[in-house]
């Protein structure tokens, strides 16, 4: 049960905006919203993570959606570095982060396209 | 600092071994969780430990276990291996909150 979903796969042209969506309509109200990226041939890496307002850090942005039922990552200009597959991730927060089971699910694939 | 590292970081046995895999959290990280990645399923949460503690545990048989020492440094065991068992087994560390620091993986192939 990946508790997310995200479409299979997205292209985006390079130096474009992408917007990568997640639905998590069976969310709690305490839960938080990750996003992890898994570049090709690495473990995954941290995005970013919120959990109502919109966040942003020197990678990207978090879009939450005012009811939590669904969010958006956003890559401002979308690099050929930036290929790889997206995980979006309902868990706990800072706090109690290792306390549950994680669920990555399959993610979404971005393309980025030159 | 030095990242998470994992070793080996490709390995081959056949059906019926166990095998060990290890990992050294970043310097200062308490908490340790496995997960096991294959085409079909995508990554799959296997256990966690905390100060030495398993704090959590996901849906795998109990041919998977693990442990962690004092230093934090943790390994897993799989016995009895299987063909099915073939996958990239992470580990990602954290100080005890949100981030995940995750290694480069360990890449079993079971013949």
């Amino acid at each position: 049960d990946a508790k997310t979903t995200q479409p299979n796969s997205m292209e985006s042209n390079e130096e474009e905006p992408v917007h990568l969506p997640c639905n998590h309509s069976t969310i709690s109200g305490t839960d938080y919203i990750h996003w992890y990226r898994q570049l090709p041939s690495q473990g995954p890496e941290y995005v970013i993570h919120g959990l109502t307002s919109n966040v942003n850090n020197r990678m990207a942005s978090l879009a939450i959606a005012e009811d939590r039922k669904s969010s958006t990552l956003i890559l401002h200009r979308a690099t050929l570095r930036d290929a790889a597959v997206y995980y979006c991730i309902r868990g706990p927060g800072a706090s109690n982060f290792g306390n549950e089971k994680l669920t990555f699910g399959t993610g979404t694939r971005l393309t980025i396209i030159p | 600092k030095a990242g998470v590292t994992q070793t080996p970081r490709y390995l081959i046995k056949t059906r019926g071994q166990q095998v060990t895999l290890s990992c050294s959290p970043i310097s200062g990280h308490r908490s340790v969780s496995w997960y096991q990645q294959t085409p079909g399923q995508g990554l799959q949460f296997l256990f966690e430990y905390f100060s030495e503690t398993q704090r959590n545990k996901g849906n795998f048989p109990g041919r998977f276990s693990g442990r962690q020492f004092s230093n934090s440094r943790s390994e897993m065991n799989v016995s009895t291996l299987e063909l099915g068992d073939s996958a990239l087994y992470l580990c990602a560390s954290s100080w005890d909150t949100g981030e995940l620091f995750f290694g480069e993986g360990s890449r079993l192939t079971v013949l």
